[in-house]
This record gives structure tokens, sequence and C-alpha cells, in this order.
């Protein structure tokens, strides 16, 4: 079973709106990312976490705040967004960040309208 | 810089031909190699991955790599209409698991 699963699968919110983006996986993987995709873009790398500890932070805005509950949960808080965030948000996991070759396996995704 | 090249194409091919993507990479410390698979609108699908020099096949995939020439291959038999999508080439380096993307190639099967 190669599922992640992510809520909402679509999601409107206004500039000063607070809302989070949930991702769940039960394959028991330690390692999960975060990414967002533009239209017509290959997905860029947010962040990791690995064994529940952040790993890599892509120089991301601080108006994008995640959080690992525990090895099978990740969300991303968002709050003050602009409308340049509207994105296709990805969730992947992988069975751990120490290695190479460890296969990522995505999630359907968050599609976020800023408006 | 890492980088990883695709032809971004449409590449168009008819209905039960070969379909041939292909992808370079910069870095010669590039360890794994993924082929993503993602319809409009949808997230990437994960459908090949290759580790070693040569050919790797399922089903109607076969993935192949070159390290020497930096080169890594994805080949599609018989196919489909429903391959219709936009293939993705992703690389990562010794270390850690984190994934350079190619800006992808648009696949085009005609019936």
């Amino acid at each position: 079973d190669t599922e992640v699963t992510q809520t909402p699968k679509h999601l409107v919110m206004g500039m000063t709106n607070k809302k989070s983006l949930k991702c769940e996986q039960h394959m028991g993987h330690r390692a999960m990312y975060w990414y967002k995709q533009k239209a017509k873009k290959p997905p860029e790398l947010m962040f990791v976490y690995s064994y529940e500890k952040l790993s890599i932070n892509e120089s991301v805005p601080s108006r994008f705040s995640p959080e690992c509950p525990n090895s099978s949960l990740l969300n991303l808080h968002l709050h003050a967004l602009q409308p340049e965030d509207s994105a296709l948000y990805l969730c992947a996991s992988s069975q751990d960040h120490t290695g190479s070759s460890y296969e990522q396996y995505f999630g359907p995704g968050t599609r976020l309208t800023v408006t | 810089q890492k980088e990883v090249e695709q032809n971004s194409g449409p590449l168009s091919v008819p209905e039960g031909a070969i379909a041939s993507l292909n992808c370079t990479y910069s870095d010669r410390g590039s360890q794994s190699f993924f082929w993503y698979r993602q319809y409009s609108g949808k997230s990437p699908e994960l459908i090949m991955f290759i580790y070693s020099n040569g050919d790797k096949e399922d089903g109607r995939f076969t993935a192949q790599l070159n390290k020497a020439s930096q080169y890594v291959s994805l080949l599609i038999r018989d196919s489909q209409p429903s391959d219709s999508a936009t293939y993705l080439c992703a690389v990562n380096v010794g270390g850690y698991s984190t994934l350079t993307f190619g800006k992808g190639t648009m696949l085009l099967v005609s019936p």
C-alpha cells in the first residue's frame, strides 16, 4: 500500500485567514515532505521532516509553518498568505531521508487559492 | 548547481507505438533516478525508479540508465491514449533523498 492522503482537496482562503493542510501516511515511512507546485512547473521542495524532526527548510517564508505531530501526520499551517501562494500543495513520504535510494510517494494534493 | 534537463515536448506518438522520453543530469554524484507520471490537475505518480546502470523493465515501461553519459530514459511500449500525461524525471544525489526534478515532458498519444 503506497497511499498518502491529504485534506482538504480544495481550499479557498483570504489573505487574513489562518488555515491548515493535513497529510497522513500509514506506510511506516519516517520521512515526510511538503512541496509546492505551480501550473506547468515541477514540484518545489518546501520542507522535509525526518523522524518527526524538521530536517530541511528551503528558505520558505514564515507564513508557512510546518508541524509533524507524529510519524504518520504532517501539517502545514498557513497564515497571511499572498495571492501568489496559490498553487497545488503536495505531501510526500519515503521510507527514510538519510540515503538516496528511497522512493517518494505523493499524496493527491491540496489545491489552494488565495483571494 | 544540480540540473535535470528534459525536452518539454509535446512528444506526439500514435497509439501502439513506442514513446521514448529522455532526461540528462549534470551532477555526476547522482545515485537514484525516478520517473513520475502526472496527469493534468493531479499529483505526480511514481512509475519507475532505477539505481544501477542498465535497463529495468516493469510491464510496458522500461527505464534505462547510463551514468557515464549522465542520461536516463523511459520507454513506453504499446502506448495508449491513457498514457497521455506529463512525465517528470527526478534525480537525487547521495546523502539525502532530496529530489531535483526536470521540467517534465508532455506526452500525447493519439488514437
